[in-house]
Order: structure tokens, then C-alpha cells, then sequence
């Protein structure tokens, strides 16, 4: 069955510092991948995805994510995190076939001043 | 314009009541769904539906009865309310209902059963 994992259930940097956001997942096709980014008492919004093509890919707000096959990871950076960087954090594949997207756990990041 | 929207944005409610959920959304979508997120933050897919017809059902109870009487709307009604059904609800829609299309969520409905 398809699953995605995020390891880190809570995560604390300072204001500017880098971030790194773990995510892995289960898949036996080739996945589409998102992350999501979830604002207090907001709706989820997009991120960035990886259908195919560069590995690397660029989002909105700074965000960029790598994604390595061999490791089955997608995991999102970004290189100065700030104060409103602070959210809760979702990674997702979108299962072909089934047509839907199933999600990780969530990563809450808090940004220390 | 919001693009997907959902009322009301609060729900409090006594167990055993019954109560619906609404959604929208102007985005010209053909594919909206139901989530449910936990108090754990876990979100999982209740249903989708596709220019008003069920595609997806993932083993809602069937106190749970999704309604779309056009592709731009979405209702949620939920029979005799339990404890458990206390979540956050979050409709989303999508152009299409494949895999590597970006899901547009609305702020989602806090439920609360007492």
C-alpha cells in the first residue's frame, strides 16, 4: 500500500537559520509528489510538486525540494527560514489509479526569534 | 474571491444530531473531495467526486452522506453525530481527478461533538 512518512513530528530552528523537512515514501510507480503547507486555522496550499524531469524543484515562498529515487525521499529546504515560515508541514503522493493524494503525518515547524 | 469555500467554519453539536457541511468552489474544477484531519494532524480522503458522480468512497461510515448536486458544490451531511467524528473537514477540489493534479483546499470546518 502507498504510505508517506515524515519522520520528524515537530521541528524548532531560529529565524534565518536553514530547514530541512524530512519526508519518504512507499510507491511501486513512479510518484507525483507534493508537499503542502498548512497556516493556522488555514486550508492547505501547494507548495511545490515533482511529476518528472529535474529532480530538484523550486516552490513558492523559497521552498525547494529534492527528489532522490534511490532513497525514495522528496525532503524540502529552504536556505533562511522566516518567522512566518512557521506552519505545519505535509508531504503527499498522488496514487495513480485511485486518484487521490495520501498525506504524511505533518511536521510543525516553529521559528525561534 | 475565495476559491474554495466551506460553512460554516465552527460546528458544535450534541452527539446524535445530524448536521451538514457545505462547499464551493469558483475554480471551474471538475473533481472535488472530502478530508478528514484528526487531532493528530493525520488528513485522509473520504470521498471524491468527479462532475457529480462518486469516484472515490474510502470506508466512511454510512452516517456519512456526500451530496453534489452540481460540480461546483460539494455537501457533506453526517447522520447521529458521535464523539468520534470530532475532526477538521477540509473539501478541496482539483481540474481533474488523476494523481499529479494540485488539490486547491478550502480553511476547512472544526467539528466539535459534545
Amino acid at each position: 500500500a502507498q504510505s508517506v512518512t515524515q519522520p520528524d513530528i515537530h521541528i524548532t530552528v531560529s529565524e534565518g537559520a536553514s530547514l530541512e523537512l524530512r519526508c519518504n515514501y512507499s510507491y511501486g510507480a513512479t510518484p507525483y509528489l507534493f508537499w503542502y503547507v498548512q497556516s493556522p486555522g488555514q486550508g492547505l496550499q501547494l507548495l511545490l510538486k515533482y511529476f518528472s524531469g529535474d529532480t530538484l524543484v523550486q516552490g513558492i515562498k523559497g521552498f525547494e525540494a529534492e527528489f532522490k529515487r534511490s532513497q525514495s525521499s522528496f525532503n524540502l529546504r529552504k536556505p533562511s527560514v522566516h518567522w512566518s515560515d512557521a506552519a505545519e508541514y505535509f508531504c503527499a503522493v498522488g496514487v495513480q489509479g485511485a486518484q487521490k493524494l495520501v498525506f504524511g503525518q505533518g511536521t510543525r515547524l516553529t521559528i525561534n526569534p | 474571491d475565495t476559491a474554495v469555500s466551506q460553512t460554516p467554519k465552527y460546528l458544535v453539536t450534541q452527539m446524535g444530531n445530524d448536521k451538514s457541511i457545505k462547499c464551493e468552489q469558483n475554480l471551474g474544477h471538475d473533481t472535488m473531495y472530502w478530508y478528514k484531519q484528526d487531532s493528530k494532524k493525520f488528513l485522509k480522503i473520504m470521498f471524491s467526486y468527479n462532475n457529480k458522480e462518486l469516484i472515490i468512497n474510502e470506508t466512511v461510515p454510512n452516517r456519512f452522506s456526500p451530496k453534489s448536486p452540481d460540480k461546483a458544490h460539494l455537501n457533506l451531511h453526517i447522520n447521529s453525530l458521535e464523539l468520534g467524528d470530532s475532526a477538521v473537514y477540509f473539501c478541496a477540489s482539483s481540474p481533474t481527478p488523476t494523481a499529479n493534479t494540485e488539490a486547491f483546499f478550502g480553511q476547512g470546518t472544526r467539528l466539535t461533538v459534545v
